[in-house]
């Protein structure tokens, strides 16, 4: 089945510590995103990629980094520059193509506690 | 930058009625989503509505892309229907992989 895999489900850290969050992706899309949803609010963009070994900055992108050294792959990491991590984490993929059909679609999402 | 309002933004219904959610946008669009957002946090996709009419069993989506808006119907409302409806439209022409999202309406159908 075709989709979008995240883990994992529940991650705890302690402040200070560095944490990856894994996205993959079988669907052959070119984009990926990763969005922080706080507690009855919204989504917001952390970082999105348009094609592998590049990505770009959303609204929310300091204290997080990411990588896309594989079309399949888009992992994040929360670093201890992040001042409230606490949140759920949402990763989607989409495709490419520019003025053509465009849908974006969601993984099952992560939720990051720190202690 | 690109506005996304939805309204209503909390919405609570008796089950079998039925209602009527709005998303605003600030310019015309070219690609236009709605979502639901179940109990567990998983967006679930319902509907790809860049313009016209689109149905699937009780619900419902519009788009009048001229006028900036789109709405989601629903008949018939479930308790399963509960949760958070957000609808998104991707940016364009210059960064066409960003997508914006409203904040949703929060729906709780009661039994």
């Amino acid at each position: 089945d075709g989709g979008i895999t995240q883990s994992p489900k529940y991650l705890f850290r302690k402040e200070g510590q560095n944490v990856t969050l894994s996205c993959e992706q079988n669907l052959n899309h070119d984009a990926m995103y990763w969005y922080r949803q706080d507690p009855g609010q919204g989504l917001r963009l952390i970082y999105y990629s348009q094609i592998v070994n590049d990505f770009q900055k959303g609204d929310i992108a300091e204290g997080y980094s990411v990588s896309r050294e594989k079309k399949e792959s888009f992992p994040l990491t929360v670093t201890s520059a992040q001042k409230n991590p606490t949140a759920f984490y949402l990763c989607a993929s989409s495709t490419q193509y520019q003025g053509t059909y465009n849908e974006q679609f969601f993984g099952p999402g992560t939720r990051l506690t720190v202690l | 930058g690109i506005q996304v309002e939805q309204s209503p933004p909390d919405l609570i219904l008796q089950e079998g009625a039925n209602s009527t959610l709005r998303c605003n946008f600030s310019d015309s669009v070219n690609n236009l989503q709605w979502f639901h957002q179940n109990p567990w946090g998983q967006l679930i996709n319902l509907f790809y509505i860049p313009s016209g009419t689109k149905q699937n069993g009780r619900l419902s989506a519009t788009t009048v892309a001229t006028e900036r808006y789109s709405l989601l119907y629903i008949s018939s409302s479930q308790t399963t229907d509960s949760g958070v409806y957000f609808c998104a439209r991707r940016s364009g022409p210059y960064n066409f992989n960003k997508f914006y999202f409203g904040s949703g309406t929060k729906l709780n159908v009661k039994p």
